[in-house]
């Protein structure tokens, strides 16, 4: 079964610092998601991705923020200088005909 | 926006009862309504889902039934077993914004053997 793939699967980063999480989605997918989730707190949705550009993003997803696809299979989303409340496990997703698939997940820690 | 509301935020049931989860939304034209299972520090997994233009769907001891008129659905879980402790999330997604998914505060189910 086709699956999203996520690197890495734990980051530690200093305050201030910039991370980049990386995803590959399912290759005939068309539709790109980036959710965030607290520990202990829902799925929240942070940014979609269609035809190269963001098609929607929440109020969470500011300036800091940002979202690539470099090429043709690698999905990235950039946080330019994190903060403590970034930690979080960031889940990548892809859609097409079947659905939703979500990737394993990147725990980011900021300390 | 859509707004999903979920209920109870945890539930504690006998292994062999049923458990039953409830989420209501807001956006009356939202169409497709999934539920995801989520293993501790792993990814949400899609268990069952339904679309609007259906009131119920079964998937052995799965089933989901939805409510247009009053806005909710449920997940409904038979013969539950200690495998299915997890925390639950419905989801729903806003008309026509293009496939975002706006989940539930979701509910932790807690099968004890």
């Amino acid at each position: 079964e086709p699956e999203v793939t996520q690197t890495p699967s734990h980051q530690v980063t200093q305050m201030g610092q910039e991370v980049i999480l990386r995803c590959v989605p399912i290759s005939n997918h068309l539709y790109f998601y980036w959710y965030r989730q607290i520990l202990g707190q829902k799925v929240e949705f942070l940014v979609s991705f269609y035809n190269n550009e963001i098609s929607e993003k929440s109020e969470i997803f500011d300036d800091q923020f940002s979202v690539e696809r470099p090429d043709g299979s690698n999905f990235t989303l950039k946080i330019r200088s994190t903060k403590l409340e970034d930690s979080a496990m960031y889940f990548c997703a892809s859609q097409g005909q079947g659905g939703y698939t979500f990737g394993s997940g990147t725990r980011l820690t900021v300390v | 926006g859509e707004n999903v509301e979920q209920h109870p935020s945890t539930l504690s049931v006998q292994e062999g009862d049923s458990a039953v989860i409830k989420c209501t939304y807001s956006d009356s034209a939202s169409n497709y309504f999934p539920w995801y299972k989520q293993e501790l520090g792993k990814r949400p997994q899609l268990i069952i889902d339904i679309r609007s233009n259906v009131g119920e769907k079964k998937d052995q001891r799965i089933a989901v039934t939805l409510n247009k008129t009053a806005k909710h659905f449920s997940l409904h879980i038979t013969e539950t077993q200690p495998e299915d402790s997890a925390v639950y999330f419905c989801a729903a997604p806003p008309y026509n914004q293009g496939g975002k998914l706006i989940f539930g505060q979701g509910t932790e189910l807690s099968v004890k053997p």
